[in-house]
C-alpha cells in the first residue's frame, strides 16, 4: 500500500451505533488530519495531530473522538451520531511545521447516519 | 481568521477550450496557495501550488497566478480534455492550516 488509505470506504450506521474510521499513511509524515466534506461546503478541518499529539480541535462535537496511537495511524471513533453528520470523512497527512507542506489525502469514508 | 471564496461553483467547457477558476482570500498573512483536483470516489489530489513570493507558475496545461495586492489567485487550464472533468478546490495556508474554497465542478464536453 502506498499513500494514504482509509477504511471502510462506505459506512451506514444508526444513531445509537458506535463505529470507528481508520486511516493509515505510508509516507513517513508526522502530522495527520481529519476533515469533513459536505455537499456545497468547504472542507472542514476537524482535528490535527502532530507527532501523535492533538494540536487542533475545531470545536467538533464530543460524539467524534479521534485517536492517534502512532504517526502512521489515525482513528475517528463515532458514537450517537446525528443524520447531519452524514458526509465524506477525509484523512490527510503531511510533514508538520513550515509553510509549504503538501497535504496528501486518502480516498475518504462515505458515512451515512440513519 | 482566513476566508476563501471560490467562483464559479460549476463550469462547463468544450474540449479544447480554456477554463479559469478564481479564488479570493482575506488574510494577507497567507503565504501558500495549493489547488486540488477531486475525482469521483477519490480524495483531493494536489495538482499545482504557488507561494506568495511568486506571481505565476505553470506546469504543462495548468497555470496558477497570484495577485497579493488584490488577494486573489486563479487556476488556468488550457486545451481542456474530458479527463479534466472533476471538482477543483483552491486553498490558502494560514498558520499551519489549509482553508479551502467551496469547490468548482468542471465538466469538459467532448
Amino acid at each position: 500500500e502506498t499513500g494514504v488509505t482509509q477504511t471502510p470506504r462506505h459506512l451506514v450506521m444508526g444513531m445509537t451505533n458506535k463505529k470507528s474510521l481508520k486511516c493509515e499513511q505510508h509516507l513517513g509524515h508526522n502530522a495527520m488530519y481529519w476533515y469533513k466534506q459536505s455537499a456545497k461546503k468547504p472542507l472542514e478541518l476537524m482535528f490535527v495531530y502532530s507527532l501523535e499529539e492533538r494540536v487542533e480541535n475545531n470545536s467538533v462535537p464530543s460524539r467524534f473522538s479521534p485517536e492517534c496511537p502512532n504517526s502512521s495511524h489515525l482513528f475517528l471513533h463515532l458514537h450517537t451520531l446525528q443524520p447531519e453528520d452524514s458526509a465524506l470523512y477525509l484523512c490527510a497527512s503531511s510533514h508538520f511545521g513550515g509553510s509549504y507542506n503538501e497535504q496528501f489525502f486518502g480516498p475518504g469514508t462515505r458515512l451515512t447516519v440513519l | 481568521g482566513e476566508n476563501v471564496e471560490q467562483h464559479p461553483s460549476t463550469l462547463s467547457v468544450q474540449e479544447g477550450d480554456s477554463a479559469v477558476i478564481k479564488c479570493t482570500y482575506s488574510d494577507s498573512a497567507s503565504n501558500y496557495f495549493p489547488w486540488y483536483k477531486q475525482e469521483l470516489g477519490k480524495g483531493p489530489q494536489l495538482i499545482i501550488d504557488i507561494r506568495s513570493n511568486v506571481g505565476e507558475k505553470k506546469d504543462q496545461r495548468i497555470a496558477v497566478t497570484l495577485n497579493k495586492t488584490a488577494k486573489h489567485f486563479s487556476l488556468h487550464i488550457t486545451e481542456t480534455q474530458p479527463e479534466d472533468s472533476a471538482v477543483y478546490f483552491c486553498a490558502a495556508r494560514n498558520t499551519d492550516k489549509l482553508i479551502f474554497g467551496t469547490g468548482t465542478r468542471l465538466q469538459v464536453f467532448p
